[in-house]
């Protein structure tokens, strides 16, 4: 048990619209990174909250942000949404220098 | 830019046959090497850390070792259950913490 949860599990949503996906790890666990995972691939990073704060992004385009809270909770927003953003989308929360990941949104984009 | 590349990219084995899947990375300056196995449309799940070359580590019936260009996930006599992909991910001693993964190695071990 990782102890991180996601929120919801599959989503589908059209082209052009935006979504939030949310992610909720355990008390203390200051760091949270989002990854995007399409099929048959490896997970990208996309980037990454220690303490509120971005503390570094991978090569995705701005309509893609994110949000950390004083509850270890976060979210990943994503505007006017493209069909290639269809994937399965992680969330890992860092305990030990260990990245433990959630089970993963499903996003289908119509 | 850091880069990890696995081989083979899948994996056919006979139950009690044991193999090894291989990782050959380049990253500027390593923090740590991570092993992941994921079952289909689930979260990684985390299995071993390497810091430094000639590190070993074992669990079960997987023992990864590290090398100063690539990693091997030796699986002693597998079983069904065994059966996933296993990911491998580098991450670097600057930067954010970022993990760059590997696509994967696709095993399947058939009773």
């Amino acid at each position: 048990e990782t102890g991180v949860t996601q929120s919801p599990t599959h989503l589908i949503k059209t082209r052009g619209q935006q979504v939030t996906l949310r992610c909720s790890s355990q008390s203390g666990h200051n760091t949270v990174s989002w990854y995007q995972q399409a099929l048959g691939q490896g997970p990208q990073f996309i980037f990454q909250y220690y303490r509120e704060e971005e503390n570094g992004r991978g090569n995705f385009p701005p309509r893609f942000s994110g949000l950390q809270f004083p509850n270890y909770s976060s979210e990943l927003n994503v505007n006017a949404l493209e069909l290639d953003d269809s994937a399965l989308y992680l969330c890992a929360s860092t305990r030990g220098g260990e990245q433990y990941f959630g089970p993963g949104t499903r996003l289908t984009v119509t | 830019e850091d880069q990890v590349t696995q081989s083979p990219e899948a994996l056919r084995l006979q139950e009690g046959e044991s193999s090894s899947l291989n990782c050959s990375y380049t990253v500027s300056g390593l923090r740590g090497l991570f092993w992941y196995r994921q079952d289909p449309g689930k979260g990684p799940e985390f299995l071993f850390t390497l810091y430094s070359a000639g590190e070993e580590k074992e669990k079960e019936r997987l023992k990864a070792t590290l090398t100063k260009k690539e990693s091997f996930l030796h699986i002693t006599a597998p079983k069904p259950e065994d059966s996933a992909t296993y990911l491998c991910a580098v991450q670097a001693r600057s930067g954010s913490e970022k993990l760059v993964f590997g696509k994967g190695t696709k095993l399947t071990v058939n009773p």
